[in-house]
C-alpha cells in the first residue's frame, strides 16, 4: 500500500482566511484525487490532477499535483463556513485496484 | 443525487444478527467498490467488483460477504459482526478499475450493539 500523509490534521480558522493543507507521499501516483466530506456522508469528488506540475482551480479552491507527482496541495483563499468539512487526498497507484486515501484534514471555517 | 444511493442510511444491530446494505449506481460504470470509515484511519478499501466479477478481497473477514448481481447493484451481508465493526460504510463506482475518479455513496452509519 502506498501511503499518503495529510496535514494538518485539524484546522480551524475564520470566515476570511486563506489557507494550504498538504498531501505528501514517499511514492509517485498517476494520478492524484481530492474529495471532500461532510459529517455522516460521502465522500464527494473536486478535483483530478494527473500531470506533474499541474494546477487547477475550481473557484476560490487550488489544486496543485507536485513534479514527481508525489505530492499535492490544496490552497482555499477567503474560506467561508461552507468550506467546513474533511479533506481527504486519494493516489491512483500502479498496482492494484483501488485508490489509496490519506487520513484526510478536517477543516472548520467559523463565521 | 449523486449517482450512487446507499441504503439504508443508518443501521443498528445485534452481534446476532443478519442484514445486508445495498448499494445502486446510476452512472454506467462497470467497476464498484466497497471502503469502511472508521475514526482516525484512512478509508480501507473491503472489496472491488469489476463487471461483476469480485477481483480483490482485501483481507475482510468472514462475517461480511459481498455480492454483485449486475453492474449497476452491490450489496454487502452482514453475520454475526463485532462491536468493533461498527463505521461508515461507503460504496463507490468508477469507469475502470483503478477506482480513479471513483464517485461515493452516502453511505451507511453502521452499529453494533
Amino acid at each position: 500500500t502506498q501511503l499518503l500523509e495529510q496535514s494538518p490534521q485539524f484546522l480551524s480558522i475564520q470566515e476570511g482566511e486563506n489557507l494550504t493543507v498538504y498531501c505528501n507521499s514517499s511514492s509517485v501516483f498517476s494520478s492524484l484525487q481530492w474529495y471532500r466530506q461532510e459529517p455522516g456522508e460521502g465522500p464527494v469528488l473536486l478535483v483530478t490532477v494527473v500531470t506533474g506540475g499541474e494546477v487547477k482551480k475550481l473557484k476560490r479552491l487550488t489544486f496543485q499535483f507536485g513534479d514527481a507527482r508525489k505530492d499535492s496541495s490544496l490552497h482555499i483563499t477567503a474560506a467561508q463556513p461552507g468550506d467546513t468539512g474533511l479533506y481527504l487526498c486519494a493516489g491512483d497507484p500502479h498496482s492494484g485496484y483501488a485508490l489509496n486515501f490519506g487520513k484526510g484534514t478536517s477543516l472548520l471555517v467559523t463565521p | 443525487e449523486t449517482g450512487v444511493t446507499q441504503t439504508p442510511r443508518h443501521l443498528v444491530m445485534g452481534m446476532t444478527n443478519k442484514k445486508s446494505l445495498k448499494c445502486e449506481q446510476h452512472l454506467g460504470h462497470n467497476a464498484m467498490y466497497w471502503y469502511k470509515q472508521s475514526a482516525k484511519k484512512p478509508l480501507e478499501l473491503m472489496f472491488v467488483y469489476s463487471l461483476e466479477e469480485r477481483v480483490e478481497n482485501n483481507s475482510v473477514p468472514s462475517r461480511f460477504s459481498p455480492e454483485c448481481p449486475n453492474s449497476s447493484h452491490l450489496f454487502l451481508h452482514l453475520h454475526t459482526l463485532q462491536p468493533e465493526d461498527s463505521a461508515l460504510y461507503l460504496c463507490a463506482s468508477s469507469q475502470g478499475m483503478n477506482g480513479a475518479k471513483a464517485f461515493f455513496g452516502q453511505g451507511t452509519r453502521l452499529t453494533v450493539v
